[in-house]
């Protein structure tokens, strides 16, 4: 157990719609990213929080938007949901920066299925 | 930019003998570098990683990888394979300093067979 916690494990929703990730980071973690995988498109950075704030982007597309609450746990909204959007989201987190000898622990993910 | 290459999307091996997978990285800077392992239906799991210490890293389950910068790789091995190592796994390197995501490779699906 990693000491991240997703919710749900699993949606499915239909195309159209708006779903809400829930991500609690690790005790004392204060970076927070959200990974997207898919079959065709592998492991993708989304996007990354530290204490509240936007740290960095990736290839997030524009119907998705994220925050972190002041106690930490972090959301990802996903709305006007296309097929393509089927995937296995996963939540990451870590003391400080990961690439600055930090490493994430990753939580055991959402999977979400549009249909 | 930093990217990682996984050169085998499947590899098969049978109990007892050794693992080898395979996972070349390009960086512009001294990489920090993580091997990820993913079993089915589970989340992903840190099994080691290179932060410019020393070269030959031991991580859990008997697993190890060495960074080699002038081969630019970082390929990891098991003496023994056993059948709970039956899983998927991610080469990962971390991006430009100052920058704060994990690149991910393709992964390598690893099969042990009886």
């Amino acid at each position: 157990d990693s000491g991240v916690t997703q919710t749900p494990k699993h949606l499915i929703t239909a195309t159209g719609q708006r779903v809400t990730l829930r991500c609690s980071p690790r005790s004392g973690d204060l970076s927070v990213y959200w990974y997207q995988q898919s079959l065709d498109q592998g492991l993708q950075f989304l996007i990354q929080y530290y204490n509240g704030e936007e740290r960095a982007k990736g290839n997030i597309l524009e119907r998705f938007s994220a925050q972190q609450f002041p106690d930490l746990h972090s959301e990802l909204n996903l709305s006007s949901l296309e097929l393509g959007d089927s995937a296995l989201y996963f939540c990451a987190s870590s003391v400080g920066h990961t690439g600055v000898n930090t490493e994430a622990f990753f939580g055991q993910g959402t999977r979400l299925t549009v249909v | 930019a930093q990217s990682v290459t996984q050169l085998d999307s499947h590899v098969s091996v049978s109990e007892g003998t050794p693992v080898l997978l395979r996972c070349n990285y390009s960086s512009s800077y001294s990489p920090s570098l993580f091997w990820y392992v993913q079993h089915p239906n589970k989340g992903l799991q840190l099994l080691l990683k290179y932060t410019s210490a020393a070269t030959l890293v031991k991580g859990i389950n008997g697993f190890e990888a060495e960074f080699k910068k002038s081969e630019t790789s970082f390929h990891l091995t098991k003496p023994s394979a056993h059948m709970s190592d039956a899983a998927e796994y991610f080469c990962v390197v971390s991006d430009e300093p100052g920058t704060y995501k994990y690149i991910f490779g393709t992964g390598t699906r690893l099969k042990v067979l009886a």
